[in-house]
Protein backbone atom coordinates (compact mmCIF):
# COMPACT_ATOMS: atom_id res chain seq x y z
CA UNK A 1 0.00 0.00 0.00
CA UNK A 2 2.35 2.49 -0.94
CA UNK A 3 1.27 6.26 -1.22
CA UNK A 4 0.63 7.45 -4.74
CA UNK A 5 3.73 9.59 -5.97
CA UNK A 6 2.81 13.87 -5.67
CA UNK A 7 5.16 16.32 -6.55
CA UNK A 8 5.77 17.97 -3.12
CA UNK A 9 4.81 21.70 -4.29
CA UNK A 10 3.78 23.14 -7.70
CA UNK A 11 3.20 27.05 -8.21
CA UNK A 12 2.20 29.57 -10.91
CA UNK A 13 1.25 32.95 -11.20
CA UNK A 14 -2.60 34.61 -11.13
CA UNK A 15 -4.01 33.24 -14.58
CA UNK A 16 -1.38 30.73 -15.39
CA UNK A 17 -2.18 27.09 -15.81
CA UNK A 18 -0.75 24.13 -13.77
CA UNK A 19 -0.53 20.61 -13.61
CA UNK A 20 -0.43 18.26 -10.90
CA UNK A 21 0.70 14.67 -11.62
CA UNK A 22 -0.01 11.40 -9.56
CA UNK A 23 2.07 8.32 -10.54
CA UNK A 24 0.90 4.79 -9.06
CA UNK A 25 0.78 1.31 -11.01
CA UNK A 26 -1.35 -0.81 -13.36
CA UNK A 27 -2.83 -2.25 -9.61
CA UNK A 28 -4.15 1.17 -8.77
CA UNK A 29 -4.11 4.25 -10.97
CA UNK A 30 -3.61 2.79 -14.13
CA UNK A 31 -5.79 -0.28 -13.28
CA UNK A 32 -9.22 1.62 -12.76
CA UNK A 33 -11.22 4.83 -13.31
CA UNK A 34 -11.89 5.22 -9.69
CA UNK A 35 -9.10 8.25 -9.76
CA UNK A 36 -10.37 11.59 -7.59
CA UNK A 37 -8.65 14.55 -6.27
CA UNK A 38 -9.20 16.46 -3.21
CA UNK A 39 -8.29 20.45 -2.21
CA UNK A 40 -7.33 21.04 1.90
CA UNK A 41 -6.89 24.52 3.12
CA UNK A 42 -5.12 24.51 6.12
CA UNK A 43 -7.11 23.99 9.12
CA UNK A 44 -10.23 22.56 7.17
CA UNK A 45 -11.60 18.98 5.70
CA UNK A 46 -10.64 17.93 2.31
CA UNK A 47 -12.88 18.77 -0.56
CA UNK A 48 -13.55 16.60 -3.54
CA UNK A 49 -12.45 18.54 -6.79
CA UNK A 50 -12.29 15.80 -9.04
CA UNK A 51 -13.87 12.01 -9.29
CA UNK A 52 -13.88 9.53 -11.58
CA UNK A 53 -10.72 10.37 -12.98
CA UNK A 54 -12.00 13.53 -15.02
CA UNK A 55 -15.94 14.36 -13.51
CA UNK A 56 -16.37 17.53 -11.60
CA UNK A 57 -19.23 17.36 -8.63
CA UNK A 58 -21.65 20.30 -9.25
CA UNK A 59 -20.24 23.63 -7.53
CA UNK A 60 -16.62 22.76 -8.66
CA UNK A 61 -15.39 25.46 -11.23
CA UNK A 62 -14.64 24.11 -14.39
CA UNK A 63 -11.18 25.73 -14.24
CA UNK A 64 -10.03 22.16 -12.47
CA UNK A 65 -10.08 19.12 -14.56
CA UNK A 66 -8.61 15.84 -14.73
CA UNK A 67 -7.09 13.52 -16.75
CA UNK A 68 -5.47 10.17 -16.87
CA UNK A 69 -2.59 8.56 -19.09
CA UNK A 70 -1.21 4.76 -18.03
CA UNK A 71 -0.62 4.75 -14.53
CA UNK A 72 -0.52 8.65 -14.36
CA UNK A 73 -3.13 10.82 -13.31
CA UNK A 74 -2.75 14.43 -13.48
CA UNK A 75 -4.98 17.72 -12.12
CA UNK A 76 -5.03 20.55 -14.25
CA UNK A 77 -5.63 24.19 -12.50
CA UNK A 78 -6.36 26.65 -15.65
CA UNK A 79 -6.63 30.62 -14.88
CA UNK A 80 -5.39 30.23 -11.13
CA UNK A 81 -6.38 32.24 -8.82
CA UNK A 82 -5.16 33.29 -5.46
CA UNK A 83 -7.99 31.09 -3.25
CA UNK A 84 -6.55 27.59 -5.54
CA UNK A 85 -3.61 28.27 -2.85
CA UNK A 86 -3.47 24.66 -0.92
CA UNK A 87 -2.92 21.14 -0.78
CA UNK A 88 -4.35 18.63 -3.53
CA UNK A 89 -4.35 15.11 -3.06
CA UNK A 90 -5.00 12.44 -5.43
CA UNK A 91 -6.61 9.39 -4.06
CA UNK A 92 -7.31 5.86 -6.13
CA UNK A 93 -9.05 2.55 -5.40
CA UNK A 94 -6.41 -0.83 -5.84
CA UNK A 95 -6.32 -3.51 -7.13
CA UNK A 96 -6.58 -5.18 -3.30
CA UNK A 97 -9.39 -3.90 -2.03
CA UNK A 98 -7.67 -1.02 -0.52
CA UNK A 99 -7.80 2.69 -0.94
CA UNK A 100 -4.57 4.54 -1.67
CA UNK A 101 -3.92 8.75 -1.31
CA UNK A 102 -0.84 10.64 -2.99
CA UNK A 103 2.04 12.30 -1.34
CA UNK A 104 0.15 15.57 -1.26
CA UNK A 105 1.52 18.93 -3.39
CA UNK A 106 0.95 22.03 -2.18
CA UNK A 107 0.09 24.46 -4.88
CA UNK A 108 1.84 28.41 -4.31
CA UNK A 109 0.32 31.19 -6.10
CA UNK A 110 2.74 33.45 -6.43
CA UNK B 1 -27.97 17.99 3.98
CA UNK B 2 -25.17 15.15 5.16
CA UNK B 3 -23.55 16.06 7.79
CA UNK B 4 -21.07 14.15 9.83
CA UNK B 5 -20.17 14.69 13.24
CA UNK B 6 -17.12 13.03 14.56
CA UNK B 7 -16.42 12.56 18.70
CA UNK B 8 -14.59 10.82 20.95
CA UNK B 9 -10.90 12.19 20.04
CA UNK B 10 -8.80 13.49 23.44
CA UNK B 11 -5.38 12.93 24.76
CA UNK B 12 -4.56 9.10 25.74
CA UNK B 13 -1.08 7.82 26.78
CA UNK B 14 1.11 5.04 24.84
CA UNK B 15 -0.64 1.80 24.67
CA UNK B 16 -3.97 3.00 25.88
CA UNK B 17 -7.45 2.40 23.77
CA UNK B 18 -10.07 5.39 22.49
CA UNK B 19 -13.44 4.86 20.80
CA UNK B 20 -14.11 7.37 17.78
CA UNK B 21 -17.90 7.96 17.41
CA UNK B 22 -19.08 9.29 14.11
CA UNK B 23 -22.99 10.64 13.44
CA UNK B 24 -24.54 10.88 10.47
CA UNK B 25 -27.42 12.57 9.20
CA UNK B 26 -28.92 13.59 6.02
CA UNK B 27 -28.85 10.39 4.00
CA UNK B 28 -29.97 6.84 4.20
CA UNK B 29 -26.93 5.64 6.27
CA UNK B 30 -27.17 1.76 5.37
CA UNK B 31 -27.02 2.59 1.81
CA UNK B 32 -23.15 3.63 2.01
CA UNK B 33 -19.90 2.40 2.47
CA UNK B 34 -18.16 4.78 5.30
CA UNK B 35 -14.32 5.14 5.62
CA UNK B 36 -11.70 6.49 8.52
CA UNK B 37 -8.74 8.77 7.14
CA UNK B 38 -6.23 10.37 9.38
CA UNK B 39 -3.71 12.86 8.99
CA UNK B 40 -0.86 13.67 11.29
CA UNK B 41 0.60 17.03 11.91
CA UNK B 42 1.79 18.53 8.81
CA UNK B 43 1.57 15.13 7.39
CA UNK B 44 -0.79 14.07 4.16
CA UNK B 45 -3.53 12.01 4.16
CA UNK B 46 -3.97 8.98 5.27
CA UNK B 47 -6.50 6.03 4.77
CA UNK B 48 -7.30 3.91 8.04
CA UNK B 49 -10.37 1.44 7.28
CA UNK B 50 -13.12 1.13 5.54
CA UNK B 51 -16.40 -0.95 5.73
CA UNK B 52 -19.58 -1.46 3.87
CA UNK B 53 -23.17 -0.73 4.13
CA UNK B 54 -24.28 -4.13 5.86
CA UNK B 55 -21.21 -4.28 7.85
CA UNK B 56 -19.76 -7.21 6.47
CA UNK B 57 -17.49 -5.82 4.09
CA UNK B 58 -14.36 -4.28 5.91
CA UNK B 59 -10.84 -3.74 5.14
CA UNK B 60 -7.54 -2.06 7.04
CA UNK B 61 -4.86 -0.32 5.99
CA UNK B 62 -1.40 -2.85 6.82
CA UNK B 63 0.16 -0.64 9.18
CA UNK B 64 -2.28 -0.61 11.47
CA UNK B 65 -1.27 -4.56 12.41
CA UNK B 66 -4.96 -5.26 13.76
CA UNK B 67 -4.89 -2.36 16.61
CA UNK B 68 -8.13 -0.77 15.12
CA UNK B 69 -11.69 -1.90 14.55
CA UNK B 70 -14.30 -0.29 12.75
CA UNK B 71 -18.05 -0.85 13.18
CA UNK B 72 -21.01 0.58 12.49
CA UNK B 73 -24.88 0.58 13.66
CA UNK B 74 -27.19 1.80 10.97
CA UNK B 75 -29.75 2.07 13.26
CA UNK B 76 -28.30 4.76 15.10
CA UNK B 77 -26.53 5.89 11.72
CA UNK B 78 -23.25 5.89 13.71
CA UNK B 79 -19.77 4.63 12.35
CA UNK B 80 -17.24 4.12 15.03
CA UNK B 81 -13.21 3.46 14.87
CA UNK B 82 -11.65 1.37 17.99
CA UNK B 83 -8.52 2.10 18.61
CA UNK B 84 -6.43 -0.21 20.62
CA UNK B 85 -2.75 -0.50 21.49
CA UNK B 86 -2.11 3.11 20.73
CA UNK B 87 1.28 4.43 19.66
CA UNK B 88 2.92 8.10 19.31
CA UNK B 89 2.86 7.75 15.48
CA UNK B 90 -1.27 7.67 15.96
CA UNK B 91 -1.51 11.32 16.93
CA UNK B 92 -3.80 12.84 14.11
CA UNK B 93 -6.82 14.17 13.09
CA UNK B 94 -8.88 11.48 12.61
CA UNK B 95 -11.73 11.97 9.43
CA UNK B 96 -14.90 9.87 9.46
CA UNK B 97 -16.15 10.31 5.76
CA UNK B 98 -18.80 9.20 3.25
CA UNK B 99 -17.88 6.55 0.03
CA UNK B 100 -19.73 7.33 -3.62
CA UNK B 101 -20.18 4.81 -6.01
CA UNK B 102 -17.05 4.82 -7.40
CA UNK B 103 -15.15 5.08 -4.47
CA UNK B 104 -14.58 9.23 -4.07
CA UNK B 105 -15.08 10.74 -0.82
CA UNK B 106 -18.15 12.87 -1.45
CA UNK B 107 -18.65 14.09 2.32
CA UNK B 108 -15.98 14.69 4.99
CA UNK B 109 -17.22 15.23 8.72
CA UNK B 110 -14.54 17.79 10.31
CA UNK B 111 -12.69 15.89 12.29
CA UNK B 112 -11.67 14.84 15.73
CA UNK B 113 -8.01 15.15 17.07
CA UNK B 114 -6.21 12.18 18.90
CA UNK B 115 -2.97 12.66 20.56
CA UNK B 116 -0.96 9.81 21.81
CA UNK B 117 1.66 11.05 24.45
CA UNK B 118 2.68 10.31 27.58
Amino acid sequence: QSALTQPASVSGSPGQSITISCTGTSSDVGGYKYVSWYQQHPGKAPKLMIYDVSNRPSGVSNRFSGSKSGNTASLTISGLQAEDEADYYCYSYTSSSTVVFGTGTTVTVL
Amino acid sequence: QVQLVESGGGLVKPGGSLRLSCAASGFIFSDFYMIWIRQAPGKGLEWVSYINGGGGDIYYADSLKGRFTISRDNAKNSLFLQMNSLRDEDTAVYYCARVGSTWFINYWGQGTLVTVSS
